[in-house]
């Protein structure tokens, strides 16, 4: 069975703390994708990683990184965490063309 | 970005009956469309894709069509039952971006 694994099912953070999300896939994909998903706004792309150590810029990649220093890796930095990152993420990874997806991560800043 | 919008946000239908959900893109290159189930609590599940050079496609119990011209797409899930409950994004995937763009999607209450 594909398995794409987030560390965390919930997260609490405080403002200005630098936070780690954590994806872990097993099915050897190239691709994987970091989203965040808010009521009424669907799934927005933060960041996406096509290879190892390689990055791109989703839609709406201010004030997150990342990083993918192993293929079945990818982890999505909140360098100073703030209360409008308040949200659902998900990972996501991908061969050629279906996206399979995380549990997700619900992380609140206070 | 690219937009991929979805026409109703909320969709109430009887146990039993059809159900039609739909999506607009925006993009004509794109070349793959996926539909995903989210339930409660869980991240979207795939349902059913369809390649761009197809019109329809069927599953067990859901048929997703693709309409090309108005750049449209639907998913029909036949004798909806309550474990349908949940909300459905479409997604289009842009080749050479080998990346997905969601609608914001559905929500599908089904009523017993």
């Amino acid at each position: 069975d594909v398995k794409v694994t987030q560390s965390s099912r919930y997260l609490v953070k405080r403002t200005g703390e630098k936070v780690f999300l954590e994806c872990v896939q097993d099915m050897d994909h190239e691709n994987m994708f970091w989203y965040r998903q808010d009521p009424g706004l669907g799934l927005r792309l933060i960041y996406f990683s096509y290879d190892v150590k390689m990055k791109e810029k989703g839609d709406i990649p201010e004030g997150y990184s990342v990083s993918r220093e192993k293929k079945e890796r990818f982890s999505l930095i909140l360098e100073s965490a703030s209360t409008n990152q308040t949200s659902m993420y998900l990972c996501a990874s991908s061969f050629l063309s279906e996206a399979f997806f995380g549990q997700g991560t619900r992380l609140t800043v206070v | 970005g690219e937009s991929v919008g979805l026409h109703l946000p909320t969709l109430s239908v009887q146990e039993g009956d059809n159900s039609i959900i739909n999506c607009a893109y925006s993009n004509s290159a794109s070349d793959y469309f996926i539909w995903y189930k989210q339930e409660s609590g869980k991240g979207p599940q795939f349902i059913i894709d369809i390649r761009s050079n197809m019109d329809k496609r069927q599953g067990q119990r859901v048929t997703v069509l693709l309409n090309k011209t108005v750049k449209h797409l639907s998913l029909q899930i036949a004798a909806t039952q309550p474990g349908d409950s949940a909300v459905y994004f479409c997604a289009e995937n842009i080749p050479h971006f080998n990346k997905f763009y969601f609608g914001s999607g559905t929500k599908l209450n089904v009523k017993p």
